[in-house]
Parts: structure tokens; sequence; C-alpha cells
């Protein structure tokens, strides 16, 4: 069974661009997260999603970064426009019910020149 | 506040040798404490899961033991290989009314060299 998909693997855009990161959760798993994670740190949680409906986006910086999983399968997040601090790996990871173990994607690495 | 703290922050040891990570937290109210081995260039993927009354967990070569009392966990890895080069995270989950809130540590990177 393929593990968690995310697309695409590196995206190296200049400040003030749009960009935009897909993720295919593992088939069945109904909770899907979006973290942010700096090098030498761990993930940070930007938003967290029960089927379609976003339950957590407190810390999703709402005036640049947005986000959406319809119909409860895949989803995308988006930056607009994004700017030098926004370089980091961007993780999808997926559970079948939050609070059950989460399983990672590889991550976009996202460079803002 | 809800928080997680691993160390050492870094760590280099020869192929063959032991060594432990350590991870302390505030969090409450617990649900459970996860270990993550994440290699470099990859999502992290979870060795072991322990809940409150468990004190030891072994996955192969990989023990991790909790002391709920004290809020503080331990990962031991024992004859260490090449391959187990890579950041290990402590991950702590808090019951918060019907769903589960996850706070990541920062990880312990972890070299072994040869």
């Amino acid at each position: 069974e393929a593990g968690v998909v995310q697309s695409p693997r590196y995206k190296i855009i200049e400040k003030k661009q749009p960009v935009a990161f897909w993720c295919n959760p593992i088939s069945g798993h109904n909770t899907l997260y979006w973290y942010l994670q700096n090098l030498g740190q761990g993930p940070e949680l930007l938003i967290r999603y029960e089927n379609e409906e976003a339950v957590d986006d407190s810390q999703l910086p709402k005036d640049r970064f947005s986000a959406e999983r319809l119909k409860g399968v895949d989803s995308t997040l988006k930056i607009q426009p994004a700017e030098l601090g926004d370089s980091a790996v961007y993780l999808c990871a997926s559970s079948i019910t939050s609070g059950n173990e989460q399983f990672f994607g590889p991550g976009t690495r996202l460079t803002v020149l | 506040k809800n928080q997680v703290e691993q160390s050492p922050q870094s760590l280099i040891i020869l192929e063959g040798k032991n060594c432990t990570l350590q991870c302390n937290y505030t969090v409450s109210p617990f649900s459970n404490l996860r270990w993550y081995k994440q290699d470099t260039g990859r999502g992290p993927v979870s060795l072991t899961i322990m809940t409150f009354s468990e004190n030891t967990k072994s996955n192969g070569r990989y023990t991790a033991t909790l002391d709920a009392d004290t809020k503080q966990s331990s990962l031991h890895i024992t004859a260490s290989q090449l391959s187990d080069s890579a950041s290990y995270i402590c991950v702590v989950s808090a019951k918060i009314s019907s769903y589960d809130k996850v706070i990541f540590g920062p990880g312990t990177s972890l070299s072994v060299i040869p």
C-alpha cells in the first residue's frame, strides 16, 4: 500500500511568488496534518483536518497561507505571496483518526530566494 | 505550557556503541509518548508508543522507557549501526476534549561513524 504522497519534492521560487503543495494521504485515513519543519527543529503544526473540516488552524498564518481538503481526501497548501522566512520543509501526515499513529510523507523542501 | 525538551541536541558515536537520548515533557493531561526516527530528506517514522502505564518498550535495538511521575522518557540504542544516523524526535500527546493534541520535541541529531 502506498504511503503518504507529496509533490513536488523540491520547489525554488522568488519572494512574492505564489506556491502550492499537494498531499495525498493513506487511503482510509480521516485525519490529515500539514506541518512546517525548519532545519534542526521538530515539525510545527499548521493545520489539522478531520475529513474535510479544518478543526485546528490556529497556527496557520492566514494572511498568506491557505489550505483545502475538498472531499476529505487529498489536500493542497498554498502560500501567496511567499516570503524569505517561508523557506522550510513542509510535511504532510495522516492518521486513521486523531490520536492514532501519524504517517508522514517525504515533505516538500521550499526555498524562497 | 505544553512543552517537550530533548537532550543532547546532537550526538556523535562510534559504530557498535550504545547511546541514550533523553526527553523531558510538561504536557498535561498526558495521553501517550512516541519516539520517531527521521532520516535526512524523509518524513518521521514511529519507533515506539508508550502510554501512562508502560515503563519500557522495545523495538529491535531500540528500547524506550517512560517515567510518568518525573515526566521523562529515554530512547536507548544498542549496538549502533551506520543506518541509525538520523534525527530522533520525542512526541507527546495531550488529551484535549475528544482529540489528542500532539507536541513535538526539537529532536536529537545522531551521527554514527565507522
